[in-house]
């Protein structure tokens, strides 16, 4: 089982949209929640990070923790076209030994049709 | 603030062959890692410094790829000698200390023929 489960897509929505992505984690000692953006032909860049359950917002988008679900999810309210990326959910562990390791979903492909 | 460099920036080589790639962290920034990612997967860490030395490089495969980083700032990832399955973008991202937001660069892609 990976530690990360995501849904690769791809997925397509019209422009103005609501957007729900989704991850799955296995393993209960990670504490930081990450959502990445990745436009094609470029890094990753964070778009929101949270360490507890609960919601985040931040303009349009809203990251969602439930540690008792080992569920996370990021939502796009008013998707715009420029929305179209891949978004890589990413967990990291902090521990003791100084070998903190973010561990990244497979991405999800989305586009906004305008 | 200047970003995470990377070059080349794309590399095409035939299997058996060596490659170089470098990567310039954002300045000030003490930790550095190398990420491989294939096609439709996430990043993988591959390894991770803090200044000069390594933290973790518990998923390189050592009989072909290594890395330094020489200083505490620059660093190379070398493979040698490629495999197909090589092919893949490589990421190089910096943070300020271990436990910070990680910074990318725009990846080197490399092809293996």
């Amino acid at each position: 089982q990976k530690e990360v489960e995501q849904d690769p897509g791809p997925l397509s929505v019209p422009e103005g949209a609501i957007v729900s992505l989704n991850c799955t984690y296995s393993n209960s000692a990670f504490q930081y929640f990450m959502w990445y953006r990745q436009y094609s032909r470029k890094g990753p860049e964070l778009l929101m990070y949270t360490y507890s359950s609960g919601n985040k917002e931040d303009g349009r988008f809203t990251a969602q923790v439930d540690k008792s679900s080992k569920y996370i999810s990021l939502f796009i309210r008013d998707s715009q076209p420029s929305d179209s990326a891949t978004y890589l959910c990413a967990i990291f562990k902090i521990s003791n030994f100084g070998n903190e390791k973010l561990t990244f979903g497979t991405g999800t492909r989305l586009t906004i049709i305008p | 603030e200047a970003g995470v460099a990377q070059s080349p920036r794309y590399k095409i080589i035939e299997k058996r062959q060596s490659v170089a790639f470098w990567c310039n962290p954002i300045s000030g920034h003490a930790t550095l890692y190398w990420y491989q990612q294939i096609l439709g997967q996430g990043p993988k860490l591959l390894i991770q410094f803090q200044n000069n030395g390594v933290v973790d490089d518990s998923q390189l495969p050592k009989d072909r790829f290594s890395a330094e980083r020489l200083k505490g700032v620059d660093s190379t990832l070398k493979i040698q000698p490629a495999k197909l399955e090589d092919s893949a973008v490589y990421l190089c991202a910096s943070s300020p200390r271990i436990q910070e937001t990680q910074y990318f660069g725009p990846g080197t892609r490399l092809l293996v023929l």
